[in-house]
């Protein structure tokens, strides 16, 4: 199956501080959806992005997709510790066949 | 948010046992999946189903048997499993197959001694 990559694997940061993760792609991606799985949980949906250079917000979130529909990067402005949890990003890059790829996810903990 | 609804939440069972996961989603979808989520590989697909059709089948040992009745309801039957097989197994839905974004269960959190 196609590849993606998401880095960093682990993030820590001092609370108030900036995150990003991001998830990249060798091939064109049909969308892209951003998840959260808080410690103990299970994944819960964010975000999807759909058409190239696309980006939304959700408050302190903010979602990309790159130009070329092969990146996406997730922002997190001034965290704080109801952050912490795993990102997901899952690519979807063949609608009519219904083929998608979940990311390696990344472990965001915040520093009080 | 229990849209999608696993039992049970935690099962531990022998290696020469047979038990069943359940899953059942009140959200009006047309898909469901398995997926097993371990230190190992974070989210894993295992089997996809639309319309109660099984349409993916990640090379998935045998031991594992899933099941879909209708639209609203998925098993997966296990027999004979591995220590290895301990995981975190999780259910989802989605209105139709990969263009619209997955709502999970809780999870069945399954040891296997």
């Amino acid at each position: 199956g196609q590849q993606v990559m998401q880095i960093p694997q682990y993030q820590h940061v001092q609370e108030g501080e900036d995150f990003t993760t991001y998830c990249n792609s060798s091939t064109t991606l049909s969308n892209i959806q951003w998840y959260k799985q808080r410690p103990g949980g299970h994944p819960v949906f964010l975000i999807q992005l759909v058409k190239s250079g696309e980006v939304k917000k959700q408050k302190r979130l903010t979602f990309q997709f790159g130009e070329a529909k092969k990146n996406s990067s997730l922002h997190i402005t001034a965290t704080q510790t109801t952050d912490v949890g795993t990102y997901f990003c899952e690519i979807t890059y063949n609608t009519n066949a219904g083929k998608s790829t979940f990311g390696d996810g990344t472990t965001l903990t915040v520093k009080p | 948010e229990t849209g999608v609804t696993q039992t049970p939440r935690h099962l531990v069972m022998g290696m020469t046992n047979k038990k069943s996961l359940k899953c059942e989603q009140h959200l009006g979808h047309n898909a469901m999946y398995w997926y097993k989520q371990s230190a190992k590989k974070p989210l894993e697909l295992m089997f996809v189903y639309n319309f109660k059709e099984q349409t993916e089948n990640n090379s998935v040992p045998s031991r594992f048997s899933p099941e879909c009745p209708n639209s609203s309801h998925l098993f997966l039957h296990l027999h004979t499993l591995q220590p290895e097989d301990s995981a975190l197994y999780l259910c989802a839905s989605s209105q139709d197959l990969r263009n619209s974004p997955l709502h999970f269960g809780n999870g069945t959190r399954l040891t296997v001694t």
